[in-house]
């Protein structure tokens, strides 16, 4: 069966410092890839995705992910948090019928 | 840009009550889901529908029902409420995937509604 872990449940990360959320998934084939924002008392909002083709993949608000097929992780980077990046972050993948198995989700505290 | 609506942003209901969440999308998408959010367990899938009138069971349903009688909406009825059933609900939409297979197409969601059932 497909899951998502996110190992990580909280982080903690000053302002200005890097901030990498990890993501492993489980996944028979070629896995479509998902991370998504959720600020507090909103939806969730696409960060960017995978497909196929080159493994590092860009996305909005400066963040950036690496897909590793031998290590089964998808991790989502971003050089230089700022405050407004404290949110939850899930990571997804698609499964069959436009479905998507999420993980637990990580939450993101940015200190001054 | 995709538009997901969700009829209430908070609602407080009593236990009993038979509950109804709206969702409407303005872009077209065959695909539509609901999902319930409680803190620990991640976005757990109520249920989906790939089509007008259809509907298909994800991991959660006990205790819900849907109903897809226009393509651009999709509500999610709470039969009977319970206590239990106090949390965010969140609803989104996607194109479709050809043969059931697994999509690429990434899911637009709605703001949520906060559900609290007294």
């Amino acid at each position: 069966a497909q899951s998502v872990t996110q190992p990580d449940i909280h982080i903690t990360v000053s302002e200005g410092a890097s901030l990498e959320l990890r993501c492993n998934y489980s996944y028979g084939a070629t896995p479509y890839l998902f991370w998504y924002v959720q600020s507090p008392g909103q939806g969730l909002q696409l960060l960017l995705k995978y497909f196929s083709g080159d493994t590092l993949v860009q996305g909005i608000k400066g963040f950036e992910a690496e897909f590793k097929r031998s290590q089964s992780s998808f991790n989502l980077r971003k050089p230089s948090v700022h405050w407004s990046d404290a949110a939850e972050y899930f990571c997804a993948v698609g499964v069959g019928w436009g479905k998507l198995q999420f993980g637990a989700g990580t939450q993101v505290v940015v200190t001054p | 840009d995709v538009k997901v609506t969700q009829s209430s942003r908070y609602l407080v209901k009593r236990t009993g009550e038979k509950v109804f969440l709206e969702c409407v999308q303005d872009m077209d998408h065959e695909n539509m889901f609901w999902y319930r959010q409680d803190p620990g367990l991640g976005l757990r899938l109520i249920y989906f529908s790939y089509d007008v009138k259809m509907k298909e069971k994800g991991d959660i349903p006990e205790g819900y029902s849907v109903s897809r009688e226009k393509k651009e909406r999709f509500s999610l009825i709470l039969e009977s409420a319970s206590t239990n059933q106090t949390s965010m609900y969140l609803c989104a939409s996607s194109f479709g995937s050809r043969g059931g297979g697994a999509s690429n197409q990434p899911q637009h969601f709605g703001d949520g509604t906060r559900l609290s059932i007294l």
